[in-house]
């Protein structure tokens, strides 16, 4: 059974950088699927942040305006996220997520457990 | 960018009901189309993916049905872990997520 471990602070200062890790016990981040973001601002909906696959390959959320980057760590098993020059519209929930399947069958269904970060100085 | 109008945002119901949410998207994504519940604090929940498939483990109470632009959620005699929000996915065109769905006990 996959699990995903997120840790990070919880609080981030204004124009500073949000940086995440994910780490994957259960499983290896080397197989052939895609390793998802995703954060949820409080009390709201649930916004994709963008994805790595296990060559490196990386999509984004255009919205993001090029200020995330994801990336992996072969070694330690995680993943990673950097997200820079935050404002308080960066407080969110963030979400670790596995993808299965391909095409019409992609699905998230191994979720980290959420980290709340804030943005705040 | 696929936009994604889910109803209702809000729905109350009782325990042994029959309830169901819609989800429509802004363009024709075939049946790339996930449902997952979320309960308060903590990560959402794979219910149904590619429109219609029960992913493991998860209660033959749930089904959905749709291709195109229009989906549904149907859950059918309401247990009391139900009421959660529901969120529907499409994955035609990176990722968008539906608005949600609050169910509550009526």
């Amino acid at each position: 059974q996959v699990q995903l471990q997120q840790s990070g602070p919880g609080l981030v200062k204004p124009s500073g950088t949000l940086s995440l890790t994910c780490a994957v016990s259960g499983g290896s981040i080397s197989t052939t699927t895609w390793w998802n973001w995703i954060r949820q601002p409080p009390g709201k909906g649930l916004e994709w942040i963008g994805e790595i696959y296990h060559t490196g390959t990386t999509n984004y959320n255009p919205s993001l305006k090029t200020r995330g980057i994801i990336s992996l760590d072969k070694s330690k098993n995680q993943i990673s996220l950097n997200l820079t020059s935050v404002t308080a519209a960066d407080t969110a929930i963030y979400y670790c997520a596995r993808r299965s399947g391909t095409q019409w069958l992609e699905r998230l269904d191994f979720w980290g457990q959420g980290i709340l970060v804030t943005v705040s100085s | 960018d696929i936009q994604m109008t889910q109803s209702p945002s809000s729905l109350s119901a009782s325990v042994g009901d029959r309830v169901t949410i819609t989800c429509r998207t802004s363009q024709s994504i075939t049946t790339h189309l996930n449902w997952y519940q979320q309960k308060p604090g903590k990560a959402p929940n794979l219910l149904i993916y590619a429109a219609s498939t029960l992913q493991s483990g998860v209660s033959p109470r749930f089904s959905g049905s749709g291709s195109g632009t229009d989906f549904t959620l149907t859950i059918s005699g309401l247990q009391p872990e139900d009421f959660a929000t529901y969120y529907c996915q499409q994955t035609y065109s990176f990722y968008t997520f539906g608005q949600g769905t609050k169910l509550e006990i009526k």
